[in-house]
């Protein structure tokens, strides 16, 4: 079974500034992939960010990049030039693509002007 | 729009009583997916579907049930309502897997009063 552990349950960074959100993960699989989404104050749940295990690469997708760490099962995702628009809360989430996505309890962002 | 279209938005029922909550998945998209999210917690895994037969089961009540019907549509069933069933209720679909994530619905907001 994957376990997720999103220890900061609150965070706050200034505008512009860059925050970056932890998380870690516990699983068997030797391939699997980790997403983190978001849900803004509107609750829906956005896909912000995709990074697949077996690449040493770290994805990026514009302001948002993550720091994989496949041996110390950790995946944190860097939030650069924040914005007011970031505002969420934002669950990390790994999947082996076999089972159902295991969210953590979440972080919650809030960017403050 | 996500592509994923859950109804209804809101919903308020007393104690005991019973409600369908409704998904209609991406287009193309085979998977469906229940997620529980209680206030101010992470999303609970509730069960899958694939192409009409049930895939995965998580921490789903007995009180509560679900099918996908050949147009692919879910259906999630709740009965014997109580109050600690009020909860943001999310549909997502996938193709298959969840190599490439989910896309969510709105979610359904029901209120157990």
């Amino acid at each position: 079974a994957q376990t997720v552990t999103q220890s900061q349950p609150e965070m706050s960074v200034q505008e512009a500034e860059t925050v970056t959100l932890s998380c870690t993960y516990d699983t068997s699989e030797n391939n699997y992939y980790l997403f983190w989404y978001k849900q803004p104050p509107s609750r829906q749940m956005i896909l912000v960010i995709r990074q697949e295990a077996y690449k040493q690469q770290n994805a990026t997708e514009n302001r948002f990049s993550v720091n994989f760490q496949k041996a110390a099962k950790s995946f944190s995702l860097k939030i650069s030039d924040s914005q007011l628009g970031d505002t969420a809360m934002y669950f990390c989430a790994p999947s082996s693509g076999n089972t159902p996505l295991v969210f953590g309890k979440g972080t919650r962002l809030s960017v403050i002007a | 729009d996500s592509g994923v279209t859950q109804t209804p938005k809101h919903l308020i029922t007393a104690t005991g009583q019973r409600v369908t909550l409704r998904c209609s998945p991406r287009s193309g998209d085979l998977s469906v997916y229940w997620y529980q999210q209680s206030l101010d917690q992470g999303l609970q895994f509730l069960i899958q579907y694939y192409n009409g037969e049930e895939r995965a089961k998580g921490n789903i009540l007995e009180r509560f049930s679900a099918q996908q019907f050949p147009d692919l549509h879910s259906e999630l069933n709740l009965s014997s309502l109580e109050l600690g069933d009020s909860a943001l209720y999310f549909c997502a679909s996938s193709v298959e897997k969840s190599f490439y994530g989910y896309t969510f619905g709105s979610g359904t907001r029901l209120t157990v009063v």
